[in-house]
């Protein structure tokens, strides 16, 4: 099964600070995403990438900037975060076919205070 | 309006009975759809995939899936307590972007 790691697991902010979750795969996938979880939500995609240098919004990217310099990493920048942006994080890369598998990293738990 | 509506939102089945959960795409683009599986304080995990009409059996698990109806169904057989996990169901168009819209879930507990 794929590799994909996050940095890092639990993470506590103040409002209005700048928040970086990182991602990485070794796995030579294409796509990555980011994804927060919320309770009654599901899984909502916030940005996603299709390789090195490109960034693409998802369906709810507002408050949020992304960064993939490289094949193995993906970046989450919250600029200032707010308490809404309180929720579980996932990272998922994947191959470039359309019925190729999304596979999840272990999730950042981050808190806005 | 979410584009893929899971249910029920939970079910309670007893060990060794069966658990059928459901899903439906609004979008008729979607051709592929995902089963998977998440357990508390975990990521979700892939647990099986289906793109065409039919039935596709894995162990204890089987997928259904009707194209014409947007429809795809989950059972587990001989359910255990260690299925006790939220099931998400994915699916993604032949078209397109790359991305999974996911349902919001069904929580199954497996009661000993």
């Amino acid at each position: 099964e794929a590799a994909v790691t996050q940095s890092p697991r639990n993470k506590v902010a103040v409002t209005g600070g700048k928040v970086t979750l990182s991602c990485n795969q070794t796995n030579n996938h294409n796509n990555m995403y980011w994804y927060r979880q919320d309770t009654g939500h599901g899984l909502r995609l916030i940005h996603y990438s299709y390789g090195a240098g490109s960034t693409e919004k998802g369906d709810i990217p507002d408050g949020y900037k992304a960064s993939r310099p490289s094949q193995e990493n993906f970046s989450l920048i919250l600029e200032l975060a707010t308490p809404s942006q309180t929720s579980v994080y996932f990272c998922a890369s994947a191959r470039l076919g359309v019925q190729d598998t999304q596979y999840f990293g272990p999730g950042t738990r981050l808190l806005v205070l | 309006q979410q584009k893929v509506q899971q249910s029920p939102e939970s079910l309670i089945v007893p060990e060794g009975g069966m658990a059928s959960l459901n899903c439906t795409s609004s979008d008729r683009n979607v051709d592929y759809f995902w089963w998977y599986r998440q357990h508390s304080g975990k990521s979700p995990k892939m647990l099986m995939s289906i793109f065409s009409n039919g039935e596709k059996e894995e162990g204890r698990f089987t997928v259904h899936l009707n194209k014409a109806s947007l429809h795809t169904s989950l059972h587990i057989r001989d359910s255990q307590p260690s299925d006790s996990a939220l099931y998400l169901c994915a699916a993604r168009s032949s078209s397109g972007s790359w991305q999974l819209i996911f349902g919001s879930g069904t929580q199954l507990t497996v009661m000993p």
